[in-house]
């Protein structure tokens, strides 16, 4: 089975510019999180969807962030614009809601540096 | 008060002995409970999950749990190269979500 799949898996961009990172769900999997880290914060949730309604998007650091799911198997979280500051590895996560309790599998990340 | 506490340092063990780590947490009501390692430059791979009291094995791994304490461990034992990474401890919450410790590195000396 494929596992969560992240694109991309680098990006390098100026300050200022538009960063779109994509995250498609392993299948059957109907929650889906997206978690940044860093080495000074560690993982910090941003936002997550159950059955691609959001739920909480407390952690989303700024209006420049956003996430959708524009369907059941695949998300992203866009940020407009992007900053150095928002350097870091940004990882999705699905997991299955009645399965096993809060078990979640995470995608290989998206490395984002910001110039 | 962090929802999710790993205190300890960067722990260093030699290859073969036991590794020892410790987390506890806030929220008295958490039912779930995980170990996930990462590797330098990897995403967050589960290695364990605990649900009840008492302790659980997999392997050389073995993971603790005390609600009363709220007290989440995990021993490694006979410490492998391979083993070096850092450990996150991560606790289940409402809707599906969990809470991640900020994790210890360990490091397994040949």
């Amino acid at each position: 089975d494929a596992g969560v799949i992240q694109s991309p898996r680098h990006e390098v961009t100026e300050m200022g510019q538009e960063v779109t990172l994509r995250c498609k769900l392993i299948s059957g999997h109907n929650s889906l999180f997206w978690y940044r880290q860093t080495m000074m914060r560690g993982l910090e949730l941003l936002i997550y969807f159950n059955n691609n309604v959001p739920i909480d998007d407390s952690g989303m650091p700024e209006d420049r962030f956003s996430a959708k799911m524009p369907n059941a198997s695949f998300s992203t979280l866009k940020i407009q614009p992007s900053e150095p500051r928002d350097s870091a590895v940004y990882f999705c996560a699905s997991s299955p809601l009645g399965g096993p309790i809060n078990i979640q599998y995470f995608g290989a990340g998206t490395r984002l540096s910001v110039l | 008060q962090k929802e999710v506490e790993q205190n300890s340092g960067p722990l260093s063990v030699p290859e073969g002995a036991i590794a020892s780590l410790n987390c506890t947490y806030s929220d008295r009501g958490s039912q779930s409970f995980f170990w996930y390692r990462q590797y330098s430059g990897k995403s967050p791979e589960l290695i364990m999950s605990i649900y009840s009291n008492g302790d659980k094995e997999d392997g050389r791994f073995t993971a603790q749990l005390n609600k009363a304490s709220q007290y989440v461990s995990l021993l490694i034992r006979d410490s492998q190269p391979s083993d070096s990474a850092t450990y996150l401890c991560a606790v289940g919450l409402g809707n599906n979500r969990l809470a991640f410790g900020k994790g210890n590195q360990v490091v397994v000396i040949p």
